[in-house]
């Protein structure tokens, strides 16, 4: 099966700085690769996704790029704000398939 | 529309009782998943249903652990003889599966705590 692999677990920056969350997979089928934002005591929630048929996705301050031949995706967060502070998990699945996450990355901006 | 739903929002019971949890995915959603996270932890897979096809039940940790989804759309968790190892956030989530993988959406949770 899939093997999500998620680095940091945790990761503080100074207000405005950037982050970057990094995520490998072992199963090179998987094709599409989301990431979830979860708030203390709330549900993950998509804030990003990515289709293998793509290198790059940008969001506003929030991108992702995907390496398939090296099997590592990633997450970035340009001019962090205090409210970026969460935990990030990334996954991979493919078609007809479960979602396997990552372990989560906690990230604490601070102001 | 509505959201992904799950009842009830908190369940504490003694060790060794039996539990049901409840999950509403969004209606017309064909996947639904169930996930475990125990405090400060990832979200450990436990079951995967997808339209009419056999669930894949590779992540349930035991076999007190059992789930149903009744005409394709609500779910049910079952936990047998409790254990307070059992304690932990029960996501239940829902994605339109068609051609492709689609966006998984997650209910607010059931907060499980065994005593």
């Amino acid at each position: 099966g899939e093997n999500v692999e998620q680095h940091p677990s945790t990761l503080s920056v100074q207000e405005g700085d950037s982050a970057v969350i990094k995520c490998t997979y072992s199963d090179s089928a998987s094709n599409y690769f989301p990431w979830y934002k979860q708030e203390l005591g709330k549900r993950p929630q998509l804030i990003i996704d990515i289709r293998s048929n793509v290198g790059e996705k940008k969001d506003q301050r929030i991108a992702v790029t995907l390496n398939k031949t090296a099997k590592h995706f990633s997450l970035h967060i340009t001019e962090t704000q205090p409210e970026d502070s969460a935990v990030y998990f990334c996954a991979a699945s493919r078609t007809g398939n479960q979602f396997y996450f990552g372990t989560g990355t906690s990230l604490t901006v601070i102001p | 529309g509505a959201g992904v739903s799950q009842s009830p929002s908190n369940k504490v019971t003694e060790k060794g009782k039996d539990v049901e949890l409840r999950c509403d995915p969004i209606s017309g959603h064909t996947a639904l998943y169930w996930y475990r996270q125990s405090l400060g932890q990832g979200l450990e897979f436990l079951i995967y249903f997808q339209g009419n096809s056999a669930p894949d039940k590779s992540g349930l940790p035991s076999d007190r652990f059992s789930a149903e989804r009744t005409g394709g759309s609500v779910s049910t968790l079952t936990i047998q003889r409790t254990q307070q190892e059992d304690s932990a956030v029960y996501l239940c989530a829902s994605s339109l599966a068609g051609q492709g993988v689609t966006e998984q959406f997650f209910g607010p949770g059931t907060r499980l705590t065994v005593l």
